[in-house]
């Protein structure tokens, strides 16, 4: 079945440094591809998504690109702020019934130091 | 513009009690609606499905069960329960008959303690 492996964390950085968060999904066809973030005590929150292979989606400075030859998301940001310390979720759609299940990832968890 | 509502913030109940958490959409009509549970240090898992008033889909068997009364509102309930209940559940939406998907939009979640 769909499923989707994210780089185990925590993951802790100083700010400004470069981040990288590795997602690989394995599916049938193309799925769409998303990443969502939740900051502590909160629901989840659409960070960027790409639609097709070779799309590259971007947002708050957070970008991925949709690679088929490696079926991968990884999420990148070039200098990191102490306010990305957040759970961070790669996920999948798939078609069900006339709705649409988002599989997810385990969550990499981000520190942030000042 | 849409907003989802979700309540209560936090619970703590003790094992064998109901639950009732509700969750409700405005601003959109005939959203699909869904269930999330996210265990501590675990990822999400869709709990119930719903395309319209009165349609519910399990995704897995449990000790919950879910309902749509009304167009916009969805409600999760459970008769007693377990410890292994204790959880962060989540409500989302997402537009119906859309040609492609564009995301959930989730509320903010109850977060919920079996004592």
């Amino acid at each position: 079945g769909d499923s989707v492996t994210q780089m185990e964390g925590p993951v802790t950085l100083s700010e400004e440094a470069f981040l990288t968060i590795n997602c690989t999904y394995t599916a049938t066809g193309y799925p769409s591809l998303f990443w969502y973030v939740q900051y502590p005590g909160e629901g989840l929150q659409l960070l960027l998504k790409a639609t097709k292979a070779d799309d590259k989606g971007s947002n708050k400075g957070f970008e991925a690109t949709y690679r088929k030859e490696t079926t991968s998301f990884h999420l990148e940001k070039g200098s990191v702020q102490v306010s990305d310390s957040a759970v961070y979720f790669c996920a999948l759609v798939r078609g069900i019934q006339g709705a649409q299940k988002l599989v997810f990832g385990q969550g990499t968890r981000l520190t942030i130091n000042p | 513009s849409q907003t989802i509502h979700q309540w209560p913030a936090t619970l703590v109940q003790p094992v064998g009690s109901p639950l009732s958490l509700e969750c409700t959409v405005e601003g959109t009509s005939n959203p699909n609606l869904y269930w999330y549970r996210q265990a501590a240090g675990r990822g999400l898992q869709l709990l119930f499905y719903s395309v319209g008033i009165g349609q519910i889909s399990s995704e897995v068997p449990q000790n919950l069960s879910a309902s749509r009364p009304q167009d916009r509102q969805f409600i999760l309930s459970s008769k007693k329960l377990l410890l292994s209940d204790s959880g962060f559940y989540l409500c989302a939406w997402s537009v119906a008959g859309q040609e492609r998907f564009y995301g959930y939009t989730f509320g903010s979640g109850t977060r919920l303690t079996v004592v």
